[in-house]
């Protein structure tokens, strides 16, 4: 069975932090992806990359970036932390076309 | 106007009725994912399809291209049914990758 696994469910942080979440996925995926999710909005695609050190913006990329440097870990980091970034944040791995398997998600709360 | 709308947006269900969810989308695609999202955040794909319907257990998923609408229906739903159901559509870019265009989703709560 395909795992996806995020490396913290919660987490606090303060505004101006840099925040590291890290996202890890055990079946030679090629694609992963950053989202987030909040209520109304449905889920957003910050981020996606589609091989080691290859990654493209999704629809929301501003104050985030993204690192790839191993094909099972894909990073998202927040420069520099802000209220408007407290939020649900979901990892997700596929192959090329096929159903996206997601992680449990890290709801992170930005004070 | 979202390029994927689902309806209803919350349902409240009685044990055993027949419940459908409905997907609206507006750009060509690919494929229509229906996903699953239980309290506590975990997404689980149900379906993918690209035509005329698949079945699992009580899940049945239909697609219409002509029309651009998808259904996921549950029949003799079960408080365990209790979840968030997201309809997402694969845009037909082309391209590495398969990035999805998510509906807000529609909750539902079974009662027993």
């Amino acid at each position: 069975d395909v795992k996806v696994t995020q490396s913290s469910r919660y987490l606090v942080k303060r505004t101006g932090e840099k925040v590291f979440l890290e996202c890890v996925q055990d079946m030679d995926h090629e694609n992963m992806f950053w989202y987030r999710q909040d209520p109304g909005l449905g889920l957003r695609l910050i981020y996606f990359s589609y091989d080691v050190k290859m990654k493209e913006k999704g629809d929301i990329p501003e104050g985030y970036s993204v690192s790839r440097e191993k094909k099972e870990r894909f990073s998202l980091i927040l420069e520099s932390a802000s209220t408007n970034q407290t939020s649900m944040y979901l990892c997700a791995s596929s192959l090329y076309n096929q159903p996206q398997h997601f992680g449990d998600g890290t709801r992170l709360s930005i004070l | 106007k979202n390029e994927v709308e689902q309806s209803p947006q919350n349902l409240t269900a009685q044990e055993g009725e027949f419940i459908t969810i409905n997907c609206s989308y507006s750009v060509g695609i690919s494929a229509l994912h229906w996903l699953q999202q239980h309290p506590g955040g975990g997404i689980v794909s149900l379906f993918m399809l690209s035509s005329g319907k698949k079945k699992h257990g009580r899940l049945i998923a239909t697609i219409n291209i002509q029309e651009k609408h998808s259904s996921l229906h549950i029949t003799a739903s079960h408080p365990r049914d209790s979840a968030v159901y997201i309809c997402a559509a694969r845009r037909n870019y082309g391209g590495a990758t398969n990035k999805l265009i998510f509906g807000t989703g529609t909750l539902l709560a079974v009662q027993p």
